[in-house]
């Protein structure tokens, strides 16, 4: 019964590959996010959703393209892999009404690019 | 200036101290405001929301001034399972933006 939930937890991969990493949600939420947290622990929004429609894409290299099928799935696919896209992704989603319930997050997506 | 600054921290404090963790944000039009706990290599959880009037949940404290653009957390008698990242969350629009967080570890 997990609330959010991504696939796969963790992702080893060489550099120039192309991987997908799924996210689901089971929590009836209109709006769902990519947050990436690097080395340093930043979190950093990525891209929003709301009812499957794209609300914000912020300075992301267009390697990444994020893939709505129906507001319950946020999917992100990643072209061309590089060194630097080492990171933790977490998938988020939120109510219509967020400023008070905030945002839940799944457990992340360890990727490592070899 | 970044959108959201924490005090860089680590915090060590021994059990049963009183902790308070800052954090100021940029946007004036800011809309709500959380604080959340990350422990090592887990997701972000919401901790709590921070209410105008200030609110209270058991031994935390959230406080915010509006006016300075501040926002605070006060942990009283810090428990060990209370060490993790304490993380500002400021909400805008359609995003909510991170704080770097701060480190707490609660020592025996």
């Amino acid at each position: 019964d997990t609330a959010v939930s991504q696939t796969p937890k963790y992702l080893v991969t060489q550099m120039g590959n192309d991987k997908s990493i799924k996210c689901e949600q089971n929590l009836g939420h209109d709006t769902m996010y990519w947050y990436k947290q690097d080395s340093k622990k930043f979190l950093k929004i990525m891209f929003s959703y709301n009812n499957k429609e794209l609300i914000i894409n912020e300075t992301v290299p267009n390697r990444f393209s994020p893939k709505s099928p129906d507001k319950a799935h946020l999917n992100l696919h990643i072209n061309s892999l590089e060194l630097g896209d080492s990171a933790v992704y977490f998938c988020a989603s939120s109510p219509q009404d967020r400023f008070a319930w905030g945002a839940f997050f799944g457990q992340g997506t360890r990727l490592t690019v070899v | 200036r970044k959108e959201v600054e924490q005090d860089p921290g680590p915090f060590n404090v021994p059990e049963g101290a009183t902790v308070a963790f800052n954090c100021t944000y940029s946007n004036s039009a800011s809309q709500s405001f959380f604080w959340y706990r990350q422990d090592c290599r887990k997701e972000p959880k919401l901790l709590m929301s921070v209410y105008s009037s200030g609110n209270e949940d058991g031994r935390f404290t959230a406080q915010l001034n509006r006016a300075s653009q501040y926002i605070s957390l006060l942990i009283r008698d810090s428990k060990l399972s209370d060490s993790a990242t304490y993380l500002c969350v400021v909400a805008w629009g359609q995003n909510f933006v991170f704080g770097p967080g701060t480190r707490l570890s609660v020592l025996p």
